[in-house]
């Protein structure tokens, strides 16, 4: 039982390259959603989805794309990465509770 | 006021020590809440839910007090593994929940 992944884990990428960030869950929970966590800010909301096709954004929705074509998968772009997006990457799920359940993280620098 | 506050810490607690944290939240509306363990650089794990007086499991107790508007965590007799970052959680509409910035804990021999 896989439960939710993230991949990459670690990733090092330059500034102005598309980074594709990859989040699977094998539950079939209906809300997916995607974080950063920052020093000083907690974890901050980026875009989040309530099934599949269906996607919003957060807190923080600038500089990132999402889509959600299956309802286990729910990818995170960033179309043209910059440094203040150097960060932890948390994908979460659930199923219509309020409990969310995390992935591992990635751990994205932007040199 | 912010939605979500917790004093960030840290907490520093011998073992075997008592340790309380509080949450302070803002939309009154809100019914259910949560508490969730976050370990050094890894994902956050859900640790307790408060839904109505308070909720006990084991070593912690989480406690509601809806007229202040705040939420408790208290640990007793604290081990080195309780060593974390333990972050108090409000959910909002569309199960988006609202995370405070998390209150840091470390327990010393």
């Amino acid at each position: 039982d896989a439960g939710i992944t993230q991949s990459p884990r670690y990733k090092i990428t330059e500034t102005g390259r598309q980074v594709t960030l990859m989040c699977h869950q094998t539950w079939s929970h209906s809300y997916m959603f995607w974080y950063r966590q920052d020093l000083g800010h907690g974890l901050r909301l980026i875009y989040y989805s309530a099934a599949a096709d269906i996607t919003d954004k957060g807190e923080v929705p600038d500089g990132y794309v999402v889509s959600r074509s299956k309802t286990e998968n729910f990818p995170l772009t960033l179309e043209s990465a910059t440094r203040s997006q150097t960060s932890v990457y948390f994908c979460a799920s659930t199923e219509e509770t309020n409990t969310q359940y995390f992935g591992p993280g990635t751990r994205l620098t932007v040199l | 006021r912010k939605e979500v506050e917790q004093d960030p810490g840290p907490f520093n607690v011998p073992e075997g020590a008592t340790v309380a944290f509080n949450c302070t939240y803002s939309n009154s509306a809100s019914q259910s809440f949560f508490w969730y363990r976050q370990d050094c650089r890894k994902e956050p794990k859900l640790l307790m839910s408060v839904y109505s007086s308070g909720n006990e499991d084991g070593r912690f107790t989480a406690q509601l007090n809806r007229a202040s508007q705040y939420i408790s965590l208290l640990i007793r007799d604290s081990k080195l593994s309780d060593s974390a970052t333990y972050l108090c959680v409000v959910p909002g509409g569309s199960y988006i929940p609202t995370f405070g910035r998390g209150t840091s804990l470390i327990v010393h021999p």
